[in-house]
């Protein structure tokens, strides 16, 4: 398997615009991660989904934020209107059947490093 | 709430070296641990998982230990290499949720 993908590697787009941010899970994995990285915070997690369905989305910072699973095999994380403070590298993780020992662990992909002007 | 830290926030060290990275937690609720490894402009890699019932894990020249009562835990690297220079993070995942939260991570430099 070729790992999580994640698409576009790198995206500079000025205030305002919308931007879309691309991923392709594992194969057989039913668990997506939406995850922001930056200096001050850390990791964080976004919103993650289980079998296409979003599960939990309170770390999604707001309304400007959104997330979509059509399939097993493909999410977006949406920002519309983008603002310099969502400048960050966000990672798309995958894993399988969360709960059960040795299957727990989360593959990540290369990110998305974000760079709003 | 959980929080993760990390200690020290970076490390360097000489090839060779044995050293220690430290992880603790403040809720003890949790299902397991798990220690990642980030190279520059890249995404994660985990190195080890621990579940809440067990005390430590073995990979190689990694060792991950886990005392859950006192919201701790250690990855021990034998014999650094140069290669082993990276970002270390810890992360822990609760009883009653499915996130993982992260510690900000120990950058570890080896020099040769």
């Amino acid at each position: 398997d070729a790992g999580v993908i994640q698409s576009p590697r790198h995206e500079v787009t000025e205030m305002g615009q919308e931007v879309t941010l691309r991923c392709k899970p594992i194969s057989g994995h039913d668990y997506l991660f939406w995850y922001r990285q930056t200096m001050m915070r850390g990791l964080e997690l976004l919103i993650y989904f289980n079998n296409n369905v979003p599960i939990d989305d309170s770390g999604m910072p707001e309304d400007r934020f959104s997330a979509k699973m059509p399939n097993a095999s493909f999410s977006t994380l949406k920002i519309q209107p983008s603002e310099p403070r969502d400048s960050a590298v966000y990672f798309c993780a995958s894993s399988q059947l969360i709960g059960l020992a040795d299957l727990d662990t989360q593959y990540f992909g290369p990110g998305t490093r974000l760079t709003v002007l | 709430k959980q929080e993760v830290t990390q200690i020290p926030a970076a490390l360097s060290v000489p090839e060779g070296e044995n050293l220690v990275l430290n992880c603790s937690f403040t809720d003890s609720a949790i299902y397991n641990l798990q220690w990642f490894r980030q190279d520059p402009g890249k995404g994660l890699t985990s190195l080890l998982l621990i579940q809440s019932s067990q005390r430590e894990q073995t990979s190689g020249r990694l060792n991950a230990s886990l005392d859950k009562s006192s919201g701790r835990s250690t990855l021990y690297i034998a014999a650094s290499q140069p290669g082993d220079s990276a970002t270390y993070l810890c992360a822990v995942r609760h009883n009653y949720g499915q996130n993982f939260v992260f510690g900000p991570g120990t950058r570890l430099s080896v020099l040769p």
